[in-house]
Order: C-alpha cells, then structure tokens, then sequence
C-alpha cells in the first residue's frame, strides 16, 4: 500500500499570502496524484489531477507540481473562501489511498 | 453537471449489513464509468472503500474487502454498497463519487481518481 504523508498538518497563512502544501508517497506513484479541497460539512472537491492539471472551473491560483515521490499543492495569493482542508490521493497503484490532509487556516 | 445523492439509514446496529445508494442524475450511467465510494470518520480522514464499472468490474479495498459488495442497476441510474457486519469503526460520512478512469496499455479502463462527488451521508452504527 501506497503511504501518502502530507506536511504540515496545519498551515497559518493570512489573506493575500501564498500557501505551500506538501504530499509525500512512500514509493513513486509517477504524476497519479490528485488534490482535493473539502469545507466543513462538504464533499471535498476536486482541485488538480495528474499533479499539475487543473479541475474544470478551478481557479489559476491554485497549481500542482512533483513526480515520483514528491508533490506539492501551492495556492499562489490566498483568497477567504480558500481555508480549508486540504487532501492529496495516489491512483497509481491499488489500494487507492489518501494523505491524511492539511489545515489550511487563517493567520 | 453530474450529481450524485447518497441515501439509506442513518443508524445501524453493530453486526447489521450497512446498505446505502448513490442515486445518479444528469449522467446517464450507462456513458461507462467507473463510480465509487469512500468514507470518512468523523474528525477524520477520507478512505477509499471500492470502485465498480458499468460492467460489474469492481475493485475493493483489501482493508474491507471481505465485508464489501458493490452492484450498478442501469435500469435506476443508480449504483449501491453494502457493508456486511459493521461495527463502531465503521460509524463515518460515506460519499459516492464518479471516478475519472483512463486506459492501459492493455485496452482496460482503470479506475483514477473522483470528480464528482454527492453531498455524504452520515452512517452511524450503534444499538
């Protein structure tokens, strides 16, 4: 089984500023990474499939980047709506696994 | 816009079979994709439970596999889970989801990652 690690676990940034999330796999996963945004009492959303390609109707600011091992969801200029919870999702090999997310909070 | 709805009983007791149905509009199942579901504890993390296709093709978590069936009914648009003998642990929001897929070398449609989700359905087993 693929283990996903991301870091941190909680991230504190203030409106405007640029986030940077880490997502670690245990062994390559090549670019079959996915990024999902998820709100208290929502469905989490997808955000970046095959690492660096955006959803259909998601915003430039957020950009995906990494192969292999590592991986990284950056959102460029942080906007309220985007404090959230963030989850990286391996499809390369079975089980399909994901990390344990990271906090997006305000500053 | 493809939507998905989940629904089935919010309370079961421990040893029961949890069963729940992802009722699917404006996306005709039939199209062949993959549809799957994942949970997540309260407080918690997301788990993926299995993945099946328009086919009866499923793939299952190792970690549930023994407990889990998962069927399409094309004729409802709709596709199901059932969790045999459930406990406390497996008290938890359940999604259903499309699953983008994409196709092997081999020609197979293999199960990627989900782009649309339903709303979660909070399943809580307790006596």
């Amino acid at each position: 089984e693929r283990v996903m690690t991301q870091s941190p676990a909680t991230l504190s940034v203030s409106p405007g500023e640029r986030a940077t999330l880490s997502c670690r796999a245990s062994q390559s996963v090549s670019s079959n990474l996915a990024w999902y945004q998820q709100k208290p009492g929502q469905a989490p959303r997808l955000l970046i499939y095959d690492a660096s390609i955006r959803a259909t109707g998601i915003p430039a600011r957020f950009s995906g980047g990494g192969s292999g091992t590592e991986f990284t969801l950056t959102i460029s200029v942080l906007q309220s709506e985007d404090f959230a919870v963030y989850y990286c999702q391996q499809y390369n090999n079975w089980p399909r696994t994901f990390g344990q997310g990271t906090k997006v909070e305000i500053k | 816009q493809v939507q998905l709805q989940e629904s089935g009983p919010g309370l079961v007791k421990p040893s029961e079979p949890l069963s729940l149905t992802c009722a699917v509009s404006d996306y005709s199942i039939s199209s062949g994709n993959y549809w799957g579901w994942i949970r997540q504890p309260p407080g918690k993390g997301l788990e993926w439970i299995g993945s099946i296709y328009l086919s009866g093709s499923t793939y299952y978590n190792p970690s549930l596999k023994s407990r889990v069936t998962m069927s399409v009914d094309t004729s409802k648009n709709q596709f199901s889970l059932k969790l045999s003998f459930v406990t406390a642990a497996d008290t938890a929001v359940y999604y259903c989801a499309r699953v983008n897929q994409r196709v092997d070398t081999a020609l197979d449609h293999i199960p990627t990652y989900f782009d649309y989700w339903g709303q979660g359905t909070l399943v809580t087993v307790s006596s």
